[in-house]
């Protein structure tokens, strides 16, 4: 079962900040996110592996709460080159890995 | 860049045609999987492979198979192709996906009219 992302879409001007969150209804091993520009592949950002963990790349950072069985993404001071599609991504024990349905962000000058 | 690679890229078929999909990879990584994406849907799996000869069935499995001969080449087939099968495909790699990150193919765009 895919996990859940919201919100779908947002858009920011330079600057601002956003938060992505990833919910699922199982229990979470890791957490995994990416981005994709247009017409791309998805990229990797960075992956949180136990409970309560925090990883951050650049002005984005994500933290990991095993209990809630959620994720959150943080993008700080956006950037244009932030824009694109963020998807959230969980492993299971099988280690089949499914992906949320994404969260389009627009950032505008 | 991780050595990933999809064929072909784009391809327009007629429906009831069987297509296959090929991803090959030169990284030696166990696991492989194939994503379709759709607007509204994200990436959805639609089977992946953690050896050769092992596979599974992921979340959209109904219309297609797959194999996996060799580490390196992992084979989507749509046994007779039909417009809902109209999509992004893309094949992904890893060597552990609970604590590795997954590399992706540049996808191959399908077309079924």
């Amino acid at each position: 079962q895919q996990p859940v992302q919201s919100p779908q879409a947002v858009i920011l001007r330079e600057g601002e900040d956003a938060v992505i969150n990833c919910s699922s209804s199982k229990a979470l091993y890791s957490v995994h996110w990416y981005r994709q520009k247009h017409g791309e592949a998805p990229v990797f950002l960075m992956i949180l592996l136990k409970g309560g963990e925090q990883k951050g790349h650049e002005k984005i950072s994500a933290s990991f709460n095993e209990k809630k069985q959620q994720s959150s993404l943080y993008l700080t001071a956006s950037q244009l080159s932030y824009s694109g599609t963020y998807f959230c991504g969980t492993a299971n024990a099988g280690n089949m890995l499914t992906f949320g349905g994404g969260t389009r962000l627009m950032v505008k000058p | 860049d991780a050595g990933i690679t999809q064929s072909p890229r784009h391809k327009v078929t007629e429906t009831g045609t069987p297509v296959t999909l090929r991803c090959h990879q030169t990284e030696n990584h166990r696991y492989m999987y194939w994503y379709r994406q759709d607007p509204g849907h994200g990436l959805r799996l639609i089977h992946y492979s953690y050896g050769v000869k092992d596979t599974d069935k992921g979340e959209v499995s109904d219309g297609y198979s797959v194999s996996r001969s060799k580490t390196e080449d992992f084979l989507l087939t749509l046994e007779s192709a039909t417009s809902s099968q109209t999509s992004v495909y893309f094949c992904a790699i890893s060597t552990q996906p609970m604590n590795t990150e997954a590399f992706f193919g540049q996808g191959t765009r399908l077309t079924v009219v």
